[in-house]
């Protein structure tokens, strides 16, 4: 089963905004909604950052959003802070092959 | 609070076995499944399975069928996963996840291990 597709990479400059895309092979992204978002820090465990494709845990900031288009979701980071500067991973679930399937992962540079 | 604690670091042969730990605390153990996620050197993040701390049931991603297997053990609150006949492409850093809805599954995950590097030497 194919990962989801994410861009390699995106920057951004202190107080800009970036989008990441998440793309199903097929209509995976689009026909669930327990799309997550991680972010990962190398070395250390990765952090949930968004559920249910636009809900953030207690202690997220406001600055990181989700949404969902057909079979492409999106995390949005919104005033981009340095220790934003990570590599951030989406994750849905693989109707078809009734797996869990992470994105390819996009390196956030601030 | 809750937390999952995962074994050291191990370094085994082609063609041996492993076993990572997982020990919770914080929840009902029984409540929640916990995911098993690999980290290979140089790659992104990639589902191995998940196995059912209450009933015991597992689902495996198709490339780990065959030789990885999730096992658990209630009185210690405890996951495992243990991967045989180690190849050349199994090092890397498996954590341990748990999902997030109480009593079913979604692949989404609130809480995860510190990670286990696995190592393969020849």
């Amino acid at each position: 089963q194919s990962a989801l597709t994410q861009p390699r990479s995106v920057s951004g400059s202190p107080g800009q905004s970036v989008t990441i895309s998440c793309a199903g092979p097929g209509s995976d992204a689009g026909i669930y909604n327990y799309v997550s978002w991680y972010q990962h820090h190398p070395g250390k465990a990765p952090k949930l950052i968004i559920f249910d494709v636009t809900k953030r845990p207690s202690g997220v900031p406001d600055r990181f959003s989700g949404s969902k288009s057909g079979n492409t979701a999106s995390l949005t980071i919104s005033g981009l802070q340095p220790e934003d500067e990570a590599d951030y991973y989406c994750c849905s679930f693989a109707v078809s092959y009734n797996v869990y399937v992470f994105g390819t992962g996009t390196t956030v540079t601030v | 609070q809750v937390q999952l604690v995962q074994s050291g670091a191990e370094v085994k042969k082609l063609g041996a076995s492993v076993r990572v730990s997982c020990t919770a605390s914080g929840y009902t153990f029984t409540g929640y499944y916990i995911h098993w996620v690999r980290q290979a050197p140089g790659q992104g993040l990639e589902w191995v399975g998940w196995i059912n701390p209450k009933t015991g049931d597992t689902n495996y991603a198709q490339r780990f069928q065959g030789w990885v297997s999730m096992t658990r053990d209630t009185s210690i609150r405890t996951v495992y996963m243990e991967l045989s006949r180690l190849r050349s492409d199994d090092p890397g850093v498996y954590y341990c996840a748990r999902d997030l809805r109480n009593d079913y599954n979604v692949g989404e995950y609130d809480y995860w291990g510190q990670g286990t590097l696995v190592t393969v030497s020849s």
